[in-house]
Order: C-alpha cells, then sequence, then structure tokens
C-alpha cells in the first residue's frame, strides 16, 4: 500500500522569507511524486512533478523540489515567498504504472502575511 | 479550450433527496476522476473511470455511483443524500501512460446536504 503523510497541516510565513513544505510517502516500489496548489475557489493545478532523472525538480512560480529516495521524502521549498502563494498545497503519489489513480496527502495551508 | 467543466457549482439539498454531478472535459482524455475534499482530509477519490463504459471504485465510494457513457463526459450520483455527504467535489481528467500527464481539474461543485 502506499500512502502521502504531509507534515504540516498549516505553515504561517511572512512575505519574502524562504519556505519548506514536507512531504513523506510509503511505497514498495517505485512511484512519481507532485505537488499541487489549490488556490481559494478553485481547482488544483500543477505545481511540479518527479519521474525520474535528476532528483531535484522545478516547478512553476518559483518552486522546487527535491526527491530524497534514502528517506522517502518529497519537500516543496521556495526561497522566498509572495502574498500570492498563499493557498493549499497537496503533495501526491501515482505508483510507477499506468492506470492507477493519484493519492493524495491530507494538505497544507500555506499562509503568507506582510 | 473550456478544460473540465462541472455543473452545478453549488448545491443544497435535503436529506434523502437525489442528485447527478455532471463533469465534461474536451481533451479527449481516457481517464476521469471524480474527488470529494473534506477540511483536513485532503482529496479522496470515489470513482474513477479508465475508459467510455468502465468505471471502478475508489477509496470512498458507499454512496455514490457514476456513469461514463460517453467519453467526454462523467457523472457522479448521490440517489439518497445525507448530511455525511456535505462536501466539495472535483472532476479531474488525464491521458493513460507514464505518469508524465496531470491531473486537469475542475474548479469544483460545493454540496450542502441539510
Amino acid at each position: 500500500a502506499q500512502s502521502v503523510t504531509q507534515l504540516d497541516s498549516q505553515v504561517p510565513v511572512f512575505e519574502e522569507a524562504p519556505v519548506e513544505l514536507r512531504c513523506n510517502y510509503s511505497s514498495s516500489v517505485s512511484v512519481y511524486l507532485f505537488w499541487y496548489v489549490q488556490y481559494p475557489n478553485q481547482g488544483l493545478q500543477l505545481l511540479l512533478k518527479y519521474l525520474s532523472g535528476s532528483t531535484l525538480v522545478k516547478g512553476i512560480n518559483g518552486f522546487e523540489a527535491e526527491f530524497n529516495k534514502s528517506q522517502t521524502s518529497f519537500h516543496l521549498r521556495k526561497p522566498s515567498v509572495h502574498i500570492s502563494d498563499t493557498a493549499e498545497y497537496f503533495c501526491a503519489v501515482l505508483l510507477n504504472q499506468a492506470g492507477t489513480a493519484l493519492i493524495f496527502g491530507k494538505g497544507t495551508t500555506l499562509s503568507v502575511s506582510s | 479550450n473550456a478544460g473540465v467543466t462541472q455543473t452545478p457549482k453549488f448545491r443544497v439539498l435535503k436529506t434523502g433527496q437525489s442528485m447527478t454531478l455532471l463533469c465534461a472535459q474536451d481533451m479527449n482524455h481516457e481517464y476521469m476522476y471524480w474527488y470529494r475534499q473534506d477540511p483536513g482530509m485532503g482529496l479522496r477519490l470515489i470513482h474513477y473511470s479508465v475508459g467510455e463504459g468502465t468505471t471502478a471504485k475508489g477509496e470512498v465510494p458507499d454512496g455514490y455511483n457514476v456513469s461514463r457513457l460517453k467519453k467526454q463526459n462523467f457523472l457522479l450520483g448521490l440517489e439518497s443524500a445525507a448530511p455525511s455527504q456535505t462536501s466539495v467535489y472535483f472532476c479531474a481528467s488525464n491521458q493513460p501512460g507514464t505518469g508524465d500527464s496531470p491531473l486537469h481539474f475542475g474548479n469544483g461543485t460545493r454540496l450542502t446536504v441539510t
């Protein structure tokens, strides 16, 4: 069985500060990993994904994430956040085969204040 | 290009009433999904479909039925609504394959059951 754990339900930060949103996964097989963002009253949008290759992946809006196989983690980072980054962020895992739906973590609410 | 469109956007039902949520996608995607989102629970998969005429159960299928009579549409039905089904429902779609196909989400349907 696979699962996704987002370690923080809420992360408050000040504008221009760095931020890390933590995600751990459990799976006995290789996985694809994703981060999605949900702005208020909207559906989810893909931020970035890890399929294979370089363990550091860059996404939209200045976000990046690092895949760490030994620690089974896929933490999301941004060196300097903006007010507009306030949103809910979801980590998700997909088994490395076709036809399996994404399993989402419970989400982390990022609140950026001035 | 509309992407994934959900109707209605809002609905209030009384316990025991029935309704159908409609999801339509114009990207010719094979796979479609219904998720529900509840505070602190993330997104949980209700049912999904890997092609026209096929459906499968997800994590929380009880109390819901689905149909995929046309490739572009995926319907979610509640036969006898219960207050526990108060939630925000999201439809999503993607193409099968290597995982390099992000989910495209609709903007959600907010359902309240009183």
